[in-house]
């Protein structure tokens, strides 16, 4: 079975500065895909970014960015010119790739508080 | 907004008591998908459903069951409630144009706070 350890339960960031959040995952397959969701005090799950594991280019969406190591399973989240609308709880999850049939479910990582100081 | 609709957005009732959860996806979106947050359990995948049919099953307990309609909603009926099942649940939706499509993203509903008094 798959599984996703995010290994810092907190972090804080100054505004304005950069704050990576780390994520590891276990599995024996070669093609998935990863995910960092954001979850603000509203509880909403928000897609932040994605990553195919076929594609050695790391995903980048305006001021997220993944450093995506495959044979270490590592992918972390990087936060450019942190806001203070980036403050709530980070997961990372995983999902194996899918051929006709297959389940699609996510499996996440216990979460990161981040914090962002004004 | 992800354009998932989840309702009620808060339950409150009583041990031993039955309710039921009501997701409606995305328009277009075939795949639902249920998943409980909880303090101690972290985020759990619990059912999977495709166009109507069961396609995966999580930590799913007996006394929860669940069912998708022909108008795509989807169903989550939680019975015999006890203490431990007071949680956040959420719906998600997919494309999932067919089961051979890889690159489904699923979108998350605001969720149904569950309490179990």
């Amino acid at each position: 079975a798959q599984t996703v350890t995010q290994s810092q339960p907190e972090m804080s960031v100054q505004e304005a500065e950069t704050v990576t959040l780390s994520c590891t995952y276990d599995t024996s397959e070669s093609d998935y895909y990863l995910f960092w969701y954001k979850q603000p005090p509203s509880r909403q799950m928000i897609l932040v970014i994605r990553q195919e594991a076929y594609k050695q280019q790391n995903a980048t969406e305006n001021r997220f960015s993944v450093n995506f190591q495959k044979a270490a399973k590592s992918f972390s989240l990087k936060i450019s010119d942190s806001q203070l609308g980036d403050a709530a709880m980070y997961f990372c999850a995983y999902r194996r790739a899918v051929s006709s049939g297959s389940a699609r479910q996510l499996t996440f990582g216990s979460g990161t508080q981040l914090t962002v100081l004004p | 907004d992800s354009g998932v609709t989840q309702t009620p957005k808060h339950l409150i009732t009583a041990t031993g008591q039955r309710v039921t959860l009501r997701c409606s996806p995305r328009s277009g979106d075939l795949s639902v998908y249920w998943y409980q947050q909880s303090l101690d359990q972290g985020l759990q995948f619990l059912i999977q459903y495709y166009n109507g049919e069961e396609r995966a099953k999580g930590n799913i307990l007996e006394r929860f069951s669940a069912q998708q309609f022909p108008d795509l909603h989807s169903e989550l009926n939680l019975s015999s409630l006890e203490l431990g099942d007071s949680a956040l649940y959420f719906c998600a939706s997919s494309v999932a144009l067919h089961m051979g499509s890889s690159t489904d993203t699923q979108y998350f509903g605001p969720g149904t706070r569950l309490t179990v008094l």
